[in-house]
């Protein structure tokens, strides 16, 4: 079983649609938790990342962290074909060098 | 512009070469790292330095090799001992390693093994 678990879509939606990506995971020492954003042939790009559970807002993105569940989410309202691309989640724990630990990417299109 | 350049862009190698990926930060960051990512993988860890002259193993070294002799650079070689070389390979760079610091990548460099 891997560390973290991401469904690798793709995932297509109409363009304003909310959009949610998921992924769990079954380290309980992870305490940071982060989404990157990957447009094609292109290296990941850091959107979002929180501490701990709990939400996090940044514009049209909202993060969200079930530790309980060992659950991650991420939220787009208002899709835009800019925000096709493909989005990974990563996690480390916290204390001295963690290693990040990313999943597969989860590709979506946003259809105008 | 800050940033990290990898080049080149694309590679091509016959079996049986070595071959070296660039990276290069203007960033002033202390660690480095080099990802492969291959399709349904995710990003795999080959090696990563804290700090000049010093590296670690990363999750999948073999077959791999670094130096880190300036705090700028961070080249990655590919030797003939790596069985299945053809991937994406991505370089990043972040101000520490402990606690939360985000972690910045360069574009890539897709190598492909003829």
């Amino acid at each position: 079983q891997k560390e973290v678990e991401q469904d690798p879509g793709p995932l297509s939606v109409p363009e304003g649609a909310i959009v949610s990506l998921n992924c769990t995971y079954s380290n309980s020492a992870f305490q940071y938790f982060m989404w990157y954003r990957q447009y094609s042939r292109k290296g990941p790009e850091l959107l979002m990342y929180t501490y701990s559970s709990g939400n996090k807002e940044d514009g049209r993105f909202t993060a969200q962290v079930d530790k309980s569940s060992k659950y991650i989410s991420l939220f787009i309202r208002d899709s835009q074909p800019s925000d096709s691309a493909t989005y990974l989640c990563a996690m480390s724990g916290s204390g001295g060098y963690q290693k990040v630990t990313f999943g597969t990417g989860t590709k979506l299109q946003v259809i105008p | 512009d800050g940033g990290i350049t990898q080049s080149p862009k694309y590679l091509f190698r016959k079996e049986g070469q070595n071959v070296t990926l660039s990276c290069e930060q203007n960033l002033n960051h202390d660690a480095m790292y080099w990802y492969r990512q291959d399709p349904g993988q995710g990003l795999r860890l080959i090696y990563y330095s804290q700090i000049v002259n010093d590296f670690q193993k990363g999750d999948i070294a073999e077959g791999y090799s670094v130096s880190r002799e300036k705090k700028e650079s961070f080249p990655l070689t590919v030797t003939s001992a790596q069985k299945n070389p053809t991937a994406f390979y991505l370089c990043a760079s972040s101000k520490g390693t402990g606690g939360f610091s985000e972690q910045f990548f360069g574009p890539g460099t897709r190598l492909t093994v003829l």
